[in-house]
């Protein structure tokens, strides 16, 4: 059975503290890794996807990595406006490939 | 941009009423999803379709029935509301199966208090 873990599940920092989320992943044979963000009152929005260790992508200022155990979510001097939950979720290889979420670390950055 | 609409955003539905949540999307999509989310466990999977009238059990689908008559939409049937079926659910749609590189793309959600 495919499982994802997430830590922490909250996490608050202060605006340009970097930090770094953390998703732990078992799953048959790892089709792709992903990364969405989630505010209050809306439906997840995509940000990455990963395909294989060490494997990393950017966007402003997010940056995601992948070994062949887990994720890091890597926030660098973050703002107020990066609050948001974000998930992670692996699609497996084999058998079922809908994406199977952790359940989300809780971002909160204070001004 | 692909849009993903659910029908409503919040509902009240009394225990052993058959409820109708309604996702449509603009993109034609072959991948459809019904999630259901609630704190502390995550997005759970219902059902998914990977074509018109075909549909796959994801990991909660006791008391729920789907429905794809047509590629845009994609229908969760709760046969018989009860309490422990109050949730936040989630729809969503996916080009391809395989190597993605686009993610799912969510409706907002659908709030559903069975009282």
């Amino acid at each position: 059975e495919d499982q994802v873990t997430q830590s922490p599940e909250a996490l608050r920092l202060q605006e340009g503290e970097s930090s770094s989320l953390n998703c732990s992943y078992t799953v048959s044979g790892l089709r792709g890794l992903f990364w969405y963000r989630q505010d209050p009152g809306k439906g997840p929005e995509f940000l990455f996807t990963l395909y294989s260790a060490g494997e990393e992508k950017e966007k402003e200022r997010l940056k995601a990595t992948l070994t062949k155990k887990e994720s890091f979510l890597h926030i660098t001097a973050p703002k107020p406006e990066d609050s948001a939950t974000y998930l992670c979720a692996v699609q497996a290889g084999t058998g079922r490939r809908a994406l199977t979420f952790g359940s989300g670390t809780r971002l909160q950055v204070q001004p | 941009d692909v849009k993903v609409t659910q029908s409503s955003r919040y509902l009240v539905k009394r225990t052993g009423e058959k409820v109708f949540l309604e996702c449509v999307q603009d993109m034609d999509h072959e991948n459809m999803f019904w999630y259901r989310q609630d704190p502390g466990l995550g997005l759970r999977l219902i059902y998914f379709s990977y074509d018109v009238k075909m549909k796959e059990k994801g990991d909660i689908p006791e008391g729920y029935s789907v429905s794809r008559e047509k590629k845009e939409r994609f229908s969760l049937i709760l046969e018989s509301a009860s309490t422990n079926q109050t949730s936040m659910y989630l729809c969503a749609s996916s080009l391809t199966l395989d190597r993605d590189d686009y993610g799912y793309t969510f409706g907002s959600g659908t709030r559903l208090t069975v009282v």
